[in-house]
């Protein structure tokens, strides 16, 4: 098993840009999660999902957009980029039953 | 809401002590609690998961324990290494159906040679 895979692993982005980021896992979990993390501070939930066609909003939803038309698959969509959103951004999974949770490596992305 | 917290913030020790990281959180109503070790520009690895009806969980040289009516959890750490220096995190599970994880801010290790 891959685990949860996240692309890509850097980007910069100029203000304004759209970009998605994606996150994929292997292991048929239900439930995927995104969060961005800003330096030296705790992890902010975005959305997260609990099952292909359901999508809810976290603590920190506003310039993002998700869809999970599959399983396997979780992206994430930066509509007009804004400096505010430069951020670690972690995509995570959980297993069915343990509620253990599985992140990926995470994507830097800088707004400039 | 459910909150967590950590203490300390950060610590310093000298390889070779015994060390004890503190998670408090304000909701006992939880499924299980989740310790994560972060390195620098890196993701989360999970140490060790507690389920809810479980007091505490061993793995090498960690030991977590877990009391629900205190909204307690420790992470123990024997014999640091300086490998042992990361951040390290630990997450509530909640919600209806265990959808909710809420994390603390984690507590920066230093261990030093």
């Amino acid at each position: 098993n891959a685990g949860v895979t996240q692309t890509p692993k850097f980007r910069i982005l100029k203000i304004g840009q759209s970009m998605t980021l994606q996150c994929t896992q292997d292991m048929n979990h239900n439930y995927m999660y995104w969060y961005r993390q800003d330096p030296g501070m705790g992890l902010k939930l975005i959305y997260y999902s609990v099952g292909a066609g359901i999508t809810d909003k976290g603590e920190v939803p506003n310039g993002y957009n998700v869809s999970r038309s599959t399983t396997e698959d979780f992206p994430l969509r930066l509509e007009l980029a804004a400096p505010s959103q430069t951020s670690v951004y972690f995509c995570a999974s959980v297993g069915t039953g343990t509620y253990e949770q599985y992140f990926g490596p995470g994507t830097r992305l800088t707004v400039t | 809401k459910q909150e967590v917290t950590q203490i300390p913030a950060a610590l310093s020790v000298p390889e070779g002590e015994n060390l004890v990281l503190n998670c408090s959180f304000t909701d006992s109503a939880i499924y299980n609690l989740q310790w994560f070790r972060q390195d620098p520009g890196k993701g989360l690895t999970s140490l060790l998961l507690i389920q809810s009806s479980q007091r505490e969980q061993t793995s090498g040289r960690l030991n977590a324990s877990l009391d629900k009516s205190s909204g307690r959890s420790t992470l123990y750490i024997a014999a640091s290494q300086p490998g042992d220096s990361a951040t390290y995190l630990c997450a509530v599970i909640g919600g209806n159906y265990g959808q909710n994880f809420v994390f603390g801010p984690g507590t920066r290790l230093s261990v030093l040679p």
